[in-house]
């Protein structure tokens, strides 16, 4: 099981941090990334983290504005966004593959959580 | 970057119908392809990876083909629980959704 939080309104230029608490499966042997989807941009992968945290990966939209990052120890996934703009309005997802290697591999996602609304106005 | 494109966009049909989706890559991804189903308000589901290998517990109904740049999800007798939104994804470098087609009542 996986469930988000932190989202909500915020301004333009402005910073968020989201949570996805892990639950049900040994957290610190999956890789773990963020999805977003938005009504005008659709589906769209933001960033990745390995089990160990020694690999992060970002989308070149969110480069140096987004970092990724997890607390094994919580189980618990992070996403840390500074200058919001309105393209970033969307709903985030966290999601892994079922390789539990902990290695990052790109691979399907076949766990995802339910989602939380960033709107930034 | 790679890019995705998914036809139609909207797709009508009736319980029972045979439907088929069509995927485009922008360059060879041999078989890294995915399918999705998403219904309103929920998370996609994982319903075929390696463009023709069918998730645990998705109804062989299901089925995926194609390689390259050309690839296809069909449903053999579409059922009232497949109306909702198709998406296929690229992991060949990182990861590409297409736009997604709604499947509707007809």
């Amino acid at each position: 099981q996986l469930l988000e939080s932190g989202g909500g309104l915020v301004q333009p230029g402005g910073s968020l941090t989201l949570s996805c608490a892990a639950s049900g499966f040994s957290f610190k042997t999956y890789a773990m990334n963020w999805v977003r989807q938005s009504p005008g941009k659709g589906l769209e992968w933001v960033s990745g983290i390995s089990g160990n945290s020694d690999t992060t990966h970002y989308a070149d939209s969110v480069k140096g504005r987004f970092a990724i990052s997890r607390d094994n120890s919580k189980n618990t996934l992070y996403l840390h966004m500074n200058n919001l703009g309105a393209e970033d309005t969307a709903v985030y997802y966290c999601a892994n593959p079922s390789d539990s290697s902990g290695y990052y591999y790109v691979l399907p996602f076949d766990n995802w959580g339910q989602g939380t609304l960033v709107t930034v106005s | 970057d790679i890019q995705m494109t998914q036809s139609p966009s909207t797709l009508s049909a009736s319980v029972g119908d045979r439907v088929s989706i069509t995927c485009r890559a922008s360059q060879n991804i041999d078989t890294w392809l995915a399918w999705y189903q998403q219904k309103p308000g929920k998370a996609p589901n994982l319903l075929i990876y390696r463009a023709s290998n069918l998730q645990t517990g998705v109804p062989s109904r299901f089925s995926g083909s194609g390689s390259g740049t050309e690839f296809t999800l069909t449903i053999s007798s579409l059922q009232p629980d497949d109306f909702a939104t198709y998406y296929c994804q690229q992991y060949d470098t990182y990861y590409t959704f297409g736009q997604g087609t709604k499947v509707e009542i007809k």
